[in-house]
């Protein structure tokens, strides 16, 4: 299983533009990188998905460089609800076990 | 579409006590799983099952047993609950194939105290 490493915490103000980048150095061929966002006391929530370079959904924006040993998770113009947990996943078709780490918690200030 | 209900939200337990979590998925998905989450972590894979009749062990597989009779159910089980086991617990489900299995739905949650 690929290990992920991303920051422990970021604070944004609202307005801007927040990006969260996640480390995968040891990602397989096969890997898929998936992002979840997670509110308290709810679970996880799909956010984006992506192999390669960049995918774009009315969400968010996931930047791939081509060594795939890092994803950059770009939320444009953040307000205060997307105060919340994201976490970033790697995995493949044969990856059942996905390995959620400790995430990124992002706090959106007023 | 209900998506991913579990039942219950919450319980109490105390120490020994058994008890069953359910999961229904009304998506058709052929992978569930069921993670647990304690305060400020990341969540664990408990155990997971990829079609109706299988299971398969996750990370934190201990002192939990699941079963999934019907595609659309999975259970768990703690046979003899423990304070280690206060946690909250979710189910999720997925398609498989090309990274589908990596887009899961999640449940609420059951957030179990265990005295």
């Amino acid at each position: 299983l690929a290990k992920t490493t991303q920051p422990i915490s970021m604070d944004s103000y609202e307005g801007q533009e927040v990006n969260i980048t996640c480390s995968h150095n040891n990602i397989a061929t096969n890997d898929y990188i998936t992002w979840y966002q997670q509110f308290p006391s709810q679970g996880p929530r799909f956010i984006i998905q992506g192999y390669k370079t960049k995918v774009t959904n009315e969400v968010a924006s996931l930047f791939i460089p081509a060594d795939r040993k890092s994803s950059t998770l770009s939320l444009p113009r953040v307000s205060l609800s997307d105060t919340a947990v994201y976490y970033c996943l790697v995995g493949n078709n044969a990856g059942n076990m996905l390995t959620f780490g400790g995430g990124t918690r992002l706090m959106v200030k007023p | 579409n209900a998506g991913v209900t579990q039942t219950p939200k919450f319980r109490v337990l105390k120490t020994g006590q058994s008890m069953t979590l359910l999961c229904a998925q009304d998506m058709n998905h052929e992978y569930m799983y069921w993670y647990r989450q304690d305060p400020g972590m990341g969540l664990r894979l408990i155990h997971y099952s990829v079609g109706e009749g299988t299971t398969a062990k996750g990370e934190v597989p201990d002192g939990y047993n699941v079963s999934r009779l019907k595609k659309q159910n999975f259970l768990l089980g703690l046979e003899s609950a423990a304070p280690s086991q206060t946690s909250v617990y979710f189910c999720a489900s997925s398609h498989p194939g090309e990274g589908m299995e990596n887009i899961q739905y999640f449940g609420a949650g059951t957030r179990l105290s265990v005295l």
